[in-house]
């Protein structure tokens, strides 16, 4: 089974703060993703990488970066956390390839005060 | 502006009825469609899919039924138990070898005994 480690389940950080969120798959996939879970907005996707060291944005990429060193690991940063950044994050991995499903953690719920 | 759709946020239905959750989409390049399942505090877990090259794909209870031509997919879960009761996102990708979803905002899906 693959599996998708999200390293915190809950999170509290003020505002202003430099925020890491770290997230590791274990089944050499390709493909990482982070995604934002809001209520009503369903799931957005911040940015996705397709290979170490690369990456690109997705939708909603104002406010935050990323870093991927290794294959395994995928970084969310948050340069300066703000209030609305209060959220679900949702970190995620696939082969690469067409038609191949995304593998999903069990999120980081981030709360920004 | 939303490019995948579902217009129910919420279903209920009694155990051992069929249910049957709806999504529409606008973008005619998607040509790969999936649904995935979250429980709370979990991650989204891959349900089904079907490539737009197909208009049905069944797996045990679950079936996805896609109409081209309406934009539209539908799943159905025949019999409904309450253990199916979660939220339920339909996606969508258009290739490509980044396997980038577009989710809708998502059903949630009550199964009452």
């Amino acid at each position: 089974d693959v599996k998708v480690t999200q390293s915190s389940r809950y999170l509290v950080k003020r505002t202003g703060e430099k925020v890491f969120l770290e997230c590791v798959q274990d089944m050499d996939h390709e493909n990482m993703f982070w995604y934002r879970q809001d209520p009503g907005l369903g799931l957005r996707l911040i940015y996705f990488s397709y290979d170490v060291k690369m990456k690109e944005k997705g939708d909603i990429p104002e406010g935050y970066s990323v870093s991927r060193e290794k294959k395994e690991r995928f970084s969310l940063i948050l340069e300066s956390a703000s209030t609305n950044q209060t959220s679900m994050y949702l970190c995620a991995s696939s082969l690469g390839g067409a038609t191949r499903p995304q593998h999903f953690g069990d999120g980081t719920r981030l709360s920004i005060l | 502006d939303q490019q995948v759709k579902q217009n129910s946020p919420s279903l209920s239905v009694q155990e051992g009825r069929i249910s049957i959750l709806n999504c529409d989409y606008t973008n005619s390049m998607f040509d790969y469609f999936l649904w995935y399942k979250k429980y709370p505090a979990e991650g989204p877990t891959f349900l089904i899919s079907i490539s737009s090259i197909k208009d049905k794909n069944e797996d045990g209870r679950f079936t996805v039924f896609l109409n081209k031509s309406a934009k539209h997919l539908s799943l159905h879960i025949v019999p409904s138990q309450p253990g199916d009761s979660a939220v339920y996102f339909c996606a969508a990708m258009s290739g490509g070898a980044t396997n980038k979803l577009i989710f809708g905002t998502g059903t949630l899906l009550a199964v009452q005994p």
